[in-house]
């Protein structure tokens, strides 16, 4: 049982936009920036959203992020094929001394 | 560029000991701390802890004191992971990650898959 939590599964047709929520708490998400990450299949994570909106160079802004409260959300718009990824959240924790992952969300490009 | 390189595959035995190793480039290696993340098959991320590379201390996350081990040997920029009295459960692909501050891991490494099996 992850910290924060993600939705399993998120889907959508190319050029579509999807939503990934994270919800968290107030000693992670709610006292702390959220950062997000991709994971393209058989391959490392890669930091895509950092400090709850802004994205590394060479990110495209197809993908940006939003923290309000003790949540947090990524959005994909114009979906591509190449998107198919699983995605995760991740803040520091307070309570826990520590960085949280979400549970991660399985993006399907139907 | 910056890159983690880490070290190839292991096969272990349960109860054995293996040191993952994660060789830094592209940066001043004791600028930023070294997170490690843990990923078993079909699973999801879950953070072991990180070293500060500057003064070597270490932090775990709960659940991963005792046999995980965090060292640096700064001289060739790289970080270590040794985990003791491995069990099966432990088998997992194990990542590095450069730590530009509070859960923000700006570059990983290719991982390492650990398998512990009899």
């Amino acid at each position: 049982q992850s910290v924060l939590v993600q939705p399993p599964s998120a889907s959508g047709t190319p050029g579509q936009r999807v939503t990934v929520s994270c919800s968290g708490g107030g000693s992670n998400i709610g006292s702390n920036n959220v950062n997000w990450y991709q994971q393209l299949p058989g391959t490392a994570p890669k930091l895509l959203i950092y400090t709850n909106n802004q994205r590394p160079a060479g990110v495209p802004d197809r993908f940006s992020g939003s923290k309000s409260g003790t949540s947090a959300s990524l959005a994909i718009s114009g979906l591509q094929s190449e998107d198919e990824a699983d995605y995760y959240c991740a803040a520091w924790d307070d309570g826990l001394n520590g960085v949280v992952f979400g549970g991660g969300t399985k993006l399907t490009v139907l | 560029q910056v890159q983690l390189v880490q070290s190839g595959p292991e096969l272990k035995k349960p109860g054995a000991s293996v040191k993952v190793s994660c060789r830094a480039s592209g940066y001043p290696f004791t600028t930023y701390a070294v997170n490690w993340v843990r990923q078993a098959p079909g699973q999801g991320l879950e953070w072991i802890g990180f070293i500060n590379t500057k003064t070597g201390k270490p932090t775990f996350a709960q659940g991963f004191t005792g046999r995980f081990v965090f060292s640096l040997d700064t001289s060739v920029n790289t970080a270590y992971l040794q985990i003791n009295s491995l069990k099966a459960e432990d088998t997992a692909i194990y990542y590095c990650a450069r730590d530009h501050g509070v859960a923000r891991l700006d570059n990983w490494g290719q991982g390492t898959l650990v398998t512990v099996s009899s």
